[in-house]
């Protein structure tokens, strides 16, 4: 199984708080992603980064920041917390951008009432 | 409209049925995977294809090009089975664009 480990697994916040997801791989995969999969949608990507330092915007990038000052490392903020927010977030990475598969964390469930 | 459909998006199976979930794509693609969620949460690569058919245990899964369209099968399905089932597809500028996904459920 590949190397990634998500934490926290589960998290219980309220609106407005600020809220981080760290997404740990230790495959030294260039591509890193973020996605959230809610009930009756596909899985839909947040944002993904290419290398260190080097990040861009998925389709469903607003009200999300993303980090990652280290190979291993890629964060997921949320500034503000909103309801809409709830959601399980998946993160994956993969050595290249195109024509292989991704290989995913176990995920992390957060609830925002 | 998703540009990914996947049918059915629930399934219960007998166990040791033969089993076919379909996807079906409106785009250009250079490739499609299927993948599979176990109840825990955590999702593992199943196929990924651009032809053809791969078969890997008793899953197999094909694919027709010119009618945008893949099928998953489970030959001798057996309860470990039951999972969530994901097409995802890889467009040609490399975005991932992933079906809603099959619940499928195999009474024993």
């Amino acid at each position: 199984d590949a190397g990634i480990t998500q934490s926290p697994r589960h998290k219980v916040t309220e609106t407005g708080t600020p809220v981080t997801l760290r997404c740990h791989q230790t495959e030294n995969h260039r591509y890193m992603y973020w996605y959230r999969q809610d009930p009756g949608h596909g899985l839909r990507l947040i944002h993904y980064s290419y290398g260190v330092k080097d990040t861009d915007k998925g389709e469903v990038s607003d009200g999300y920041s993303v980090s990652r000052s280290k190979t291993e490392d890629f964060l997921l903020t949320l500034e503000s917390a909103t309801s809409s927010q709830t959601s399980v977030y998946f993160c994956a990475i993969s050595e290249w951008s195109g024509g292989q598969p991704q290989h995913f964390g176990d995920g992390t469930r957060l609830s925002i009432l | 409209k998703n540009e990914v459909e996947q049918s059915p998006q629930n399934l219960t199976a007998q166990e040791g049925e033969f089993i076919t979930i379909n996807c079906s794509y409106s785009v250009g693609i250079s490739a499609l995977h299927w993948l599979q969620q176990h109840p825990g949460g955590g999702i593992v690569s199943l196929f990924m294809l651009s032809s053809g058919k791969k078969k890997h245990g008793r899953l197999i899964a094909t694919i027709n090009i010119q009618e945008k369209h893949s099928s998953l099968h489970i030959t001798a399905s057996h309860p470990r089975d039951s999972a969530v089932y994901i097409c995802a597809v890889r467009l040609i500028g490399n975005k991932l664009v992933f079906g809603a996904g099959t619940i499928l459920r195999v009474k024993s």
